[in-house]
């Protein structure tokens, strides 16, 4: 069965340092793979996507992914926090149909 | 217009009543996506349009709830006989093409409250 795992319900982190919000999947044949964001509030926004290519992919506001086939993950990276990074993230897959399969969720808490 | 659109913004009723919920889509956008969010259970995917045409429902929770796209543009979810179950926000998201690799514009969704 296809599905994207966040096994972290709540990332806490300091401001300035790294940030990093795991994400696997289990899906068959080549995912694309997706990363959105939900500040309180506001609706969900697009940050990034890996499609093919270089596995490392650049997003908005600073944030990086890296796509890893072998351990079938797709971490999303900040190198410095900011406290207005603190949201709800989601990673999310395509599979079959064009459906978008979402992960239960990360809420990010950047502590000033 | 300028995002997806979605109204009512909450919706307050009683339990077995119907409810309608729109979605008007980015003007050009031929995808159309409903999804239910509730606490801390993440996004659950509903239903799929591809223009006027629902290639995918399969994600719809029961018979009670039905979905609709008319002249490729908006979208009605509709929901009989509510159940308390049924409380959650209801997310509607267009994109350009339904290729799978597009990414998807979210409207800031509809409340719904069943009491």
């Amino acid at each position: 069965a296809q599905s994207v795992a966040q096994p972290e319900d709540q990332v806490n982190v300091a401001e300035g340092n790294p940030l990093t919000v795991k994400c696997t999947y289990s899906v068959s044949g080549n995912p694309y793979l997706f990363w959105y964001v939900q500040y309180p509030n506001r609706g969900l926004q697009f940050l990034l996507k890996y499609i093919t290519g270089d596995n490392l992919v650049k997003g908005s506001y600073g944030f990086e992914a890296e796509f890893n086939k072998s351990q079938t993950s797709f971490h999303l990276k900040k190198p410095s926090a900011l406290v207005s990074d603190s949201a709800l993230y989601f990673c999310a897959v395509t599979y079959g149909n064009n459906r978008l399969a979402f992960g239960k969720g990360n809420q990010v808490v950047v502590i000033p | 217009g300028a995002g997806v659109s979605q109204s009512p913004s909450n919706k307050v009723t009683e339990k077995g009543k119907d409810v309608e919920l729109r979605c008007d889509p980015i003007s050009g956008h031929t995808a159309l996506y409903w999804y239910r969010q509730s606490l801390g259970q993440g996004l659950e995917f509903l239903i799929y349009f591809q223009g006027n045409s629902a290639p995918d429902k399969s994600g719809l929770p029961s018979d009670r709830f039905s979905a609709e796209r008319t002249g490729g543009s908006v979208s009605t979810l509709t929901i009989q006989r509510t159940q308390q179950e049924d409380s959650a926000v209801y997310l509607c998201a267009s994109s350009l093409g339904s290729g799978g690799h597009e990414k998807l514009f979210f409207g800031s969704g509809t409340q719904l409250s069943v009491l």
